[in-house]
């Protein structure tokens, strides 16, 4: 039972370059999200998901778009990337509510020089 | 304008010892709180978590106090032990955002339990 998978483990992007960041999850959640981690920023809710066919911006959207392909699959694409993009991005799942532990993912490491 | 914050970037205590963990919020709305725990390299886990409607939830050696009328919770590990040295961050949800499970988290406090 693999819970939430990322892929990449690990990106170097040169500004300007574009890509996609892939999570995938085998609970049978209904909702899903991604975060990113700043060194004193804790972490920020970019966008997420409530349910299959729904997507909603969190705190930090800016510079991102995301697609909720199916219900196992949620990914985040950086169009345009930045240097402010440098991050460690970690996609979540939950079965719904608040009330329901989120199970996170091991996060992907991205560099934009 | 940060919604939940933890002042606290790091606590340092012996093997044994209590340690208490901080979190201050902002937003009334907030009735529900987590914590989640983080090994360098790995996901946050979840820990323990508290509805407003009590002020205490205890599971073997973690507790969460919640004060509502300071908006202030914390975290009590009792005893630490070395492998509780992780980042603890604190989350919070309004009723608002109960269908969607949408989560606010502070920003972090690194705990290291000495031997």
């Amino acid at each position: 039972n693999a819970g939430v998978t990322q892929t990449p483990k690990f990106q170097v992007l040169k500004t300007g370059q574009s890509m996609t960041l892939q999570c995938a999850q085998d609970m049978n959640h209904n909702s899903m999200y991604w975060y990113r981690q700043d060194p004193g920023m804790g972490l920020r809710l970019i966008y997420y998901s409530a349910s299959e066919g729904t997507t909603d911006k969190g705190e930090v959207p800016n510079g991102y778009n995301v697609s909720r392909l199916n219900k196992r699959e949620f990914s985040l694409r950086l169009e345009s990337a930045a240097p402010s993009q440098t991050s460690v991005y970690f996609c979540a799942s939950s079965v719904g509510t608040t009330r329901e532990t989120q199970y996170f993912g091991p996060g992907t490491r991205l560099l934009v020089l | 304008d940060q919604q939940v914050k933890q002042n606290s970037p790091s606590l340092s205590v012996q093997e044994g010892r209590i340690s208490i963990l901080n979190c201050d919020y902002t937003n009334s709305m907030f009735d529900y709180f987590l914590w989640y725990k983080k090994y360098p390299a790995e996901g946050p886990t979840f820990l323990i978590s508290i509805s407003s409607i009590k002020d205490k939830n205890e599971d073997g050696r973690f507790t969460v106090f919640l004060n509502k009328s300071a908006k202030h919770l914390s975290l009590h590990i009792v005893p630490s032990q070395p492998g509780d040295s992780a980042v603890y961050f604190c989350a919070a949800s309004d009723k608002g955002s109960s269908n969607t499970g949408k989560l606010i988290f502070g920003q972090g406090t690194t705990l290291q339990v000495k031997p």
